[in-house]
């Protein structure tokens, strides 16, 4: 199990704005990050809400978080963005970091 | 653009010991924590632990008991050690770079990943 929770999978038509959410009692006053992962290819940073994102991740990927509850929000989908997504961020003991189980989008 | 470039032995019998190598090119090595992560057969990631360039590691405490992380600043490379190793660690590992703000009050995450290196566990 992990600390943080994550849907198993969300769908999302084409172009639409879909909201992928983590949540954890760790995550208050902490930030998370963001993770695209497309099958057989090494996890790629997206956001973590703070930081300026990453060149080559496109502005529709936007991150933030409200009491327990992380978000990465796509508005407008496409479809080159079907992949998993992970979050992470530390733990409850404040030293370690987590995971969260990940959730598998699929644009339709 | 700071790259990361993974090594190490891809076929461990149980018993055995992982060893995996990443080195940081085109980049200052300093100023960051360096990662290990791996993701078994069809599932999600897992953190393994972490070091800075002055040796200071954390560890994932479920796998603090068989894992070893190191650095060679001169080299500026991060190690991973793991024994004894089982079936159960089958998985692909990767190494990653950790951003944390001054005095590690907050953790940024990890922005730059290694190509990830898949270990097979068998006898």
């Amino acid at each position: 199990s992990s600390d943080l929770t994550q849907d198993p999978a969300v769908s999302v038509a084409l172009g639409q704005t879909v909201r992928i959410t983590c949540q954890g009692a760790s995550l208050r006053n902490q930030y998370v990050s963001w993770y695209q992962q497309k099958p057989g290819q090494a996890p790629v940073f997206v956001t973590n809400g703070k930081t300026n994102r990453p060149s080559g991740i496109p502005d529709r990927f936007s991150g933030s978080s409200s009491g327990n509850t992380a978000s990465l929000t796509i508005t407008g989908a496409q479809a080159e963005d079907e992949a998993d997504y992970y979050c992470n961020s530390r733990d409850s003991s404040g030293v370690h970091l987590v995971f969260g189980g990940g959730t598998k989008l699929t644009v339709l | 653009q700071v790259q990361l470039q993974q090594w190490g032995a891809g076929l461990l019998k149980p018993s055995e010991t992982l060893s995996l190598t990443c080195g940081v090119y085109g980049e200052s090595f300093s100023g960051y924590y360096w990662s290990w992560i791996r993701q078994r057969p069809g599932k999600g990631l897992e953190w393994i632990g972490e070091i800075n360039h002055s040796g200071s590691a954390n560890y994932n405490p479920s796998l603090k008991s068989r894992s070893t992380i190191s650095v060679d600043t001169s080299m500026m490379q991060v190690s991973l050690k793991l024994s004894p190793v089982t079936a159960a660690d089958t998985a692909v590992y990767y190494c990653a770079r950790s951003r944390y703000s001054d005095y590690g009050t907050y953790y940024y995450g990890m922005d730059v990943w290694g190509q990830g290196t898949t270990v097979t566990v068998s006898s």
